[in-house]
């Protein structure tokens, strides 16, 4: 993988449902992976950092684990709430720099 | 601290002019970083600065583009002269240290007709 990408795209669900999605990046020369949540018409406000293999994060109903060797992240939604609606980024820096490669995002809509 | 703070919030401007987009970090945060995004390329870096040197500018797209940071508290993106692809909502972001969280400003959405 040379680039950040994101699974899926898009995604409905009902207020309840929990959900997952990935973030998959380059596995060689890991620095950190950050998550974002970027609500429309603000900006992106950061989740979780995570730097190390086997990382798991929570914030809330949401958590994140990390998996280095394998180059991917899963971040869960645990009883989503129409609250929850936003596009959710991943991103890392390429190798040795600060250069941040973010993913497209995915785009949860919890439904009421 | 009021977060990263962008000047203006909105610009519409024609071909052809000079556009310079403002940034104010976070006190305190020695890193700097100026993104664009667009619908086609999503969210991507144009420039990053250390302690006020810029560190890689390898996402800037072309000579029009140029970017300053003359202190600690002052950033500037400049494009000269603007085309209507250069429409795009300009972030710039602030952290501290390596690999922590950016913080971004509320965003420049620019539009050139």
């Amino acid at each position: 993988i040379l680039n950040v990408e994101q699974s899926p795209q898009s995604l409905h669900v009902q207020e309840g449902d929990s959900t997952n999605f990935t973030c998959s990046f380059p596995s060689s020369n890991f620095y950190a992976l950050h998550w974002y949540r970027w609500e429309t018409a603000k900006s992106p406000e950061a989740l979780f950092v995570m730097t190390l293999n086997g990382d798991e994060k929570k914030k809330g109903r949401i958590s994140a684990t990390l998996n280095t060797k394998e180059g991917y992240s899963y971040l869960y939604i645990k009883g989503s709430q129409p609250e929850d609606s936003a596009t959710y980024l991943c991103a890392s820096p390429t190798s040795g720099t600060y250069k941040y490669i973010f993913g497209t995002g995915t785009r949860l809509k919890v439904l009421a | 601290d009021a977060g990263v703070i962008q000047s203006p919030r909105h610009e519409v401007t024609e071909m052809g002019q000079e556009v310079t987009l403002r940034c104010k970090p976070i006190s305190g945060h020695d890193y700097l970083f100026w993104y664009r995004q667009t619908m086609m390329r999503g969210l991507e870096l144009l420039i990053y600065f250390n302690n006020n040197v810029p560190i890689d500018d390898s996402g800037m797209p072309e000579d029009r583009f140029s970017a300053k940071m003359p202190n600690a508290s002052f950033s500037t993106l400049k494009i000269q002269p603007s085309e209507p692809r250069d429409s795009a909502v300009y972030f710039c972001a602030s952290t501290y240290g390596s690999y922590n969280e950016q913080f971004f400003g509320p965003g420049t959405r620019l539009t050139v007709l």
